[in-house]
This record gives structure tokens, C-alpha cells and sequence, in this order.
């Protein structure tokens, strides 16, 4: 299994709050990607990484931002949570940029 | 933009038979990728098995082997002996080649299998 955390990996927070998730890879990947999932939507890509301090987004990003200073740390942040973003988050990360490995996800609930 | 439909949104299938689930994708792009994923009731997203576009011969890993139809851009997930820990959501996704790690994994909604004793 390819090395990689997440943390928290449960999260109750207020409507309004910051929250900041951590990715964590121990493999050296160049690549890494959050994802939320969604009853029905399946998972979508929110933002990624394809450097050290080289983020881009994705297709839902409104309301998230990353940060990557370190190749083995990937943060996404909700700078004020909403309820929309309750949901349960997985971080990949990928080596030449097409197989993508999962972490176990974090579930996100705002209340 | 490119969809990934998954029509069975779940399937049943009894330990030690075989089960297929559909999956198919819609794309104007020639060179792409393709992935099935397997997400136990533990969460975990799990890579099961990958297909290249530019590649006749279907993938295959173990008990799991993929029947790629490129003409007809359906990408079905064939099981075989099925055991009770291949019950999992199984989710099918689309790739298109290009700058590594810009291109997003693109999923279908998900097939909910049962595997009963």
C-alpha cells in the first residue's frame, strides 16, 4: 500500500470555522490531489499538486485552498466553513501523474 | 468535457460466481486512461486494475479483467470467484493523456456490489 495519512481523519466543526486537513506522503510522489465525495456526485477533484509550492484547481474549488511547502505534505484549508462542504475527503497522490493512490480519507462534518 | 456513466447502480452475485458491471465513458479524445476503483465499507479507495487507450489487449490482475471496447467506449469489469471481501462500491474513471498530473480523474457514480454466501 502506497504511504499515505490523512488528519484528522474525523472532523465536527462550526459553520464559519477554519479547518485545515493534512495529506501526508511518505512515497516521494510528485503529485498530489484533493478530492470530496459526494452521495451521488461520486469524487471530484478540488485542487492538486504537481510540485512543491505548484498548486492548481480543480472543478470545485470555491471555498478551499492549498498549500504545498514540502513534497510530502499537502494542506487544504476551508477558511469558513459551510455546511456544502460537509463531506468526506480523500487526498491521492500519483508518481508520473496518471495511477492515483488513495489516502483513507477524512470525514468532514460542519454543523 | 468528458462523462463516465456507470448504469447498475447495484448488482448482486453469489461467492464463487462471476459478475460484470458496466461502465461506460463518453470522450472525443484518443489517448486516455482508464481505472477501476474499489471502496470497501472501510472507505478506502483502492486501484484495481488500469487500461491504456493506445493498448488492444484487455488488462488483466488476478481474478479481475476488464473488457475494453474502445469503438464503443465501454470499459466493463469482469469478476470471477467472487469472494465475500469483493463486496464494495466500485467506481469506474477516465483519464485523457497529457501534462502529467494536470489531468483530473474523471468518475462515474458508482456500482454497489454484493457478494453473498
Amino acid at each position: 500500500d502506497a504511504g499515505i495519512t490523512q488528519s484528522p481523519r474525523h472532523k465536527v466543526t462550526e459553520t464559519g470555522t477554519p479547518v485545515t486537513l493534512r495529506c501526508h506522503q511518505t512515497e516521494n510522489h510528485r503529485y498530489m490531489y484533493w478530492y470530496r465525495q459526494d452521495p451521488g456526485h461520486g469524487l471530484r477533484l478540488i485542487h492538486y499538486s504537481y510540485g512543491v509550492k505548484d498548486t492548481d484547481k480543480g472543478e470545485v474549488s470555491d471555498g478551499y485552498s492549498v498549500s504545498r511547502s514540502k513534497t510530502e505534505d499537502f494542506l487544504l484549508t476551508l477558511e469558513s466553513a459551510t455546511s456544502s462542504q460537509t463531506s468526506v475527503y480523500f487526498c491521492a497522490i500519483s508518481e508520473f501523474g496518471f495511477e492515483q493512490y488513495f489516502g483513507p480519507g477524512t470525514r468532514l462534518t460542519v454543523t | 468535457a468528458q462523462t463516465v456513466t456507470q448504469s447498475q447502480p447495484e448488482m448482486s452475485v453469489q461467492e464463487a460466481e462471476t459478475v460484470t458491471l458496466s461502465c461506460t465513458y463518453d470522450t472525443s479524445e484518443n489517448n486516455y486512461y482508464l481505472f477501476w476503483y474499489k471502496q470497501p465499507p472501510s472507505r478506502q479507495m483502492i486501484l484495481v486494475i488500469r487500461q491504456e487507450a493506445y493498448k488492444q489487449q484487455n488488462a488483466t490482475e488476478n481474478r479481475f479483467s476488464v473488457n475494453f471496447q474502445k469503438a464503443a467506449k465501454s470499459f466493463s469489469l469482469k469478476i470471477s470467484d467472487s469472494q465475500l471481501g469483493d463486496t464494495a462500491m466500485y467506481f469506474c474513471a477516465f483519464m485523457k493523456s497529457g501534462k502529467g498530473g494536470s489531468e483530473k480523474l474523471v468518475f462515474g457514480k458508482g456500482t454497489k456490489l454484493t457478494v453473498n454466501p
